[in-house]
């Protein structure tokens, strides 16, 4: 069975700083991957996806992952975070199938001033 | 455009009864899977619908079922609900379930 791991809750970062939040994931084929991220009482919006090809994906927001077969990680970057970055971040597997998505606990994003 | 739209926002039940929640797929997709993301976790896969007929099917219970009618929007129906069961409740809606799923903002389902 295909699951993700995001071995950190919370995050504090200084805005300006640069940010990774870290993904593994177990799937036994090529997987799709997938970074979404939710403010507080909303919906997930999609940040970037990974399907095939080349590993560095650049998304929306400033935001961009690199895929790691070796390694079976998918983190997710950013240069310089901005306050509005504030939020909880789901790193997410999806199969090959009818592409249910299988999701990590999420990592919580915290901006200090 | 609008994109997927979900109704209520907010419910409060009562243990025991039970509760459908209603989902509008964005403009063009046809596929609806259903998700429940209980507090300080990731969503959970309960199930898909496609072509009206559930496609796929998390890990829940036989309580939890749900309908697509031909417009391709969906229902969830929780029966004899728990505490449990409180959550927020996801829809997510693509086109023949292409990767690249559009969630809505959810239902706050609260069990007391």
């Amino acid at each position: 069975a295909q699951s993700v791991t995001q071995p950190d809750i919370h995050i504090t970062v200084s805005e300006g700083a640069s940010l990774e939040l870290r993904c593994n994931y177990s799937y036994g084929a090529t997987p799709y991957l997938f970074w979404y991220v939710q403010s507080p009482g909303q919906g997930l919006q999609l940040l970037l996806k990974y399907f095939s090809g080349d590993t560095l994906v650049q998304g929306i927001k400033g935001f961009e992952a690199e895929f790691k077969r070796s390694q079976s990680s998918f983190n997710l970057r950013k240069p310089s975070v901005h306050w509005s970055d504030a939020a909880e971040y789901f790193c997410a597997v999806g199969d090959s199938g009818y592409s249910t998505l299988t999701f990590g606990k999420g990592t919580m994003l915290l901006v200090s001033p | 455009d609008a994109g997927v739209t979900q109704s209520p926002t907010h419910l409060i039940k009562t243990r025991g009864q039970q509760v459908t929640l209603r989902c509008s797929p964005k403009s063009g997709h046809d596929t609806v899977s259903w998700y429940q993301q209980a507090l300080g976790q990731g969503p959970q896969f309960i199930f898909q619908y496609y072509e009206e007929e559930e496609r796929q099917r998390g890990n829940f219970p036989d309580r939890f079922s749900g309908h697509q009618f031909p417009n391709y929007s969906s229902e969830l129906n929780v029966n004899a609900l728990l505490l449990g069961d409180s959550a927020l409740y996801l829809c997510a809606s693509s086109f023949q379930g292409a990767q690249g799923y559009t969630f809505g903002s959810g239902t706050r389902l609260t069990v007391v």
